[in-house]
């Protein structure tokens, strides 16, 4: 069973501060991973895509993969409250038809 | 960017009828469509994998014969949910794969079907 693994919080952060969220899977042979944001009672927008272990910024966020380790995480710096949301962690199973396989999601709380 | 089409977004209906859910790649060909469910604070469960021109394959535990599902042109991909039963109530959505940009580039989703049966 492939899977993916994240903390369904609620993680609670003060306005202005950083917000990390981990994620980790199982298939040592994905290659593709994705973090999407889903406001509640909405469909799931991708913010970030990383492929490569290191890190990836866009803006305020930065995405990190780490291969060896399996895992993968989303920096949010500057949170708002309009980050408040649920970011879903997804992989694309190597050779499994382009399905991707998501995570429970982590509800994040960005507090005034 | 990509837009994903998706319709209708809320949709009651009586038990025992079928509901219609479209989903259109407004501005790329979508080779491949997911149709995922998901219950309240769930995450979301794929139900199955639509190729243009071709069966969808069913995830297991999925009814084919309940959720059938149409994949007609590289646009355009349905699902229809078949004599709907109050447990059917759930926010369906539909991701689909660009047929050049391929799947490294995440897949783009519908807005979302909210089917509630009653």
């Amino acid at each position: 069973q492939k899977e993916v693994e994240q903390n369904s919080g609620p993680l609670s952060v003060p306005e202005g501060a950083i917000a990390s969220l981990n994620c980790t899977y199982s298939d040592r042979g994905s290659q593709s991973f994705f973090w999407y944001r889903q406001y509640s009672g909405k469909s799931p927008e991708l913010i970030m895509s990383i492929y490569s272990n290191g890190d990836k910024e866009d803006g305020r966020f930065t995405a990190q993969l780490n291969k060896a380790s399996q895992y993968v995480s989303l920096l949010i710096r500057d949170s708002q409250p309009s980050d408040s949301a649920t970011y879903l962690c997804a992989v694309l199973q190597p050779g499994g038809g382009n399905k991707l396989t998501f995570g429970t999601g982590t509800q994040l709380k960005v507090e005034l | 960017g990509a837009v994903v089409s998706q319709h209708p977004s809320r949709v009651i209906c009586k038990s025992g009828t079928s509901v219609k859910i479209e989903c259109r790649s407004l501005d790329f060909q979508a080779t491949t469509m997911f149709w995922y469910r998901q219950f309240p604070k769930k995450s979301l469960m794929l139900m199955a994998t639509s190729n243009e021109g071709s069966k969808a394959t069913y995830e297991q535990g999925v009814e084919k014969d309940k959720f059938l599902i149409n994949h007609a042109s590289l646009t355009l991909s349905t699902l229809t949910v078949t004599s709907a039963h109050p447990e059917d109530s759930s926010f369906y959505i539909c991701s689909a794969r660009d047929r050049i940009r391929g799947g490294n580039y995440g897949y783009t989703f519908g807005s979302g079907t909210r089917l509630t049966v009653v």
